[in-house]
């Protein structure tokens, strides 16, 4: 059975800061995936990963892929108080996707 | 639409009374994926579907819960004889990818209170 387990589930940070959420899965899988929820809303996509060593930024996030340790992180570079959110990995196979609890980011001015 | 979208939007019913939730996919998006997320927790996978077709039923929790895509495109979520564990958020998701699915594009969730 696939298991998403994430960490930590709740991160409180100071603006500036950097930090990273890390996201294991326990076993083999073909795609990674890293969501954004705000409070209410609907999940937005971040990254799709697609192969060991991947790698995709896009401006104060970066995701990273390890397929052999089956690990992905979420890093979060200079923290903006934009930045607070629920975010969530995912990983697929087969035909499922399954998703990580989340981690709670919670980004103090 | 230019994104999936998801009626109704918040449904209180009384337990024991049959519901339905309808998803509407991006156009010409062929993966539709249903899922369930309880209050602080992370989306619970449902049901899969490629076409028409169920492709994968597995998370649905109990035969109360049924699926159906008949055209490919319109999905329903039909739960009878609700429970007040049923109450959540149920959200639905479509991809464009045939075979192996890429990004999915969520809606913005039912939200299912049963009292």
């Amino acid at each position: 059975e696939l298991k998403v387990e994430q960490n930590p589930l709740f991160l409180s940070m100071q603006e500036g800061k950097n930090y990273t959420i890390y996201c294991n899965y326990s076993t083999t899988s073909d795609r990674l995936y890293w969501y954004r929820q705000d409070p209410g809303k609907s999940l937005e996509s971040l990254f799709v990963l697609l192969s060991n060593g991947a790698v995709k930024q896009e401006g104060r996030l970066m995701a990273s892929l390890d397929t052999k340790a089956r690990l992905s992180t979420l890093h979060i570079t200079a923290a903006v108080h934009d930045l607070s959110a629920t975010y969530f990995c995912a990983v697929g196979r087969d035909d499922k996707i399954i998703f990580g609890k989340g981690t709670r980011l919670h980004i103090l001015p | 639409g230019a994104g999936v979208s998801q009626t109704p939007s918040n449904k209180v019913t009384e337990k024991g009374k049959y519901v339905e939730l309808r998803c509407d996919p991006i156009s010409g998006h062929t993966a539709l994926y249903w899922y369930r997320q309880s209050l602080g927790q992370g989306p619970e996978f449902l049901i899969y579907f490629q076409g028409t077709g169920a492709a994968d039923d597995s998370g649905l929790p109990n035969d109360r819960f049924f699926a159906v895509r008949p055209e490919g495109s319109v999905s329903t979520l039909k739960i009878q004889r609700t429970e007040r564990g049923d109450s959540a958020v149920y959200l639905c998701a479509s991809s464009p990818d045939a075979g192996i699915p890429g990004e999915l594009f969520f809606g913005e969730g039912s939200r299912l209170t049963v009292l």
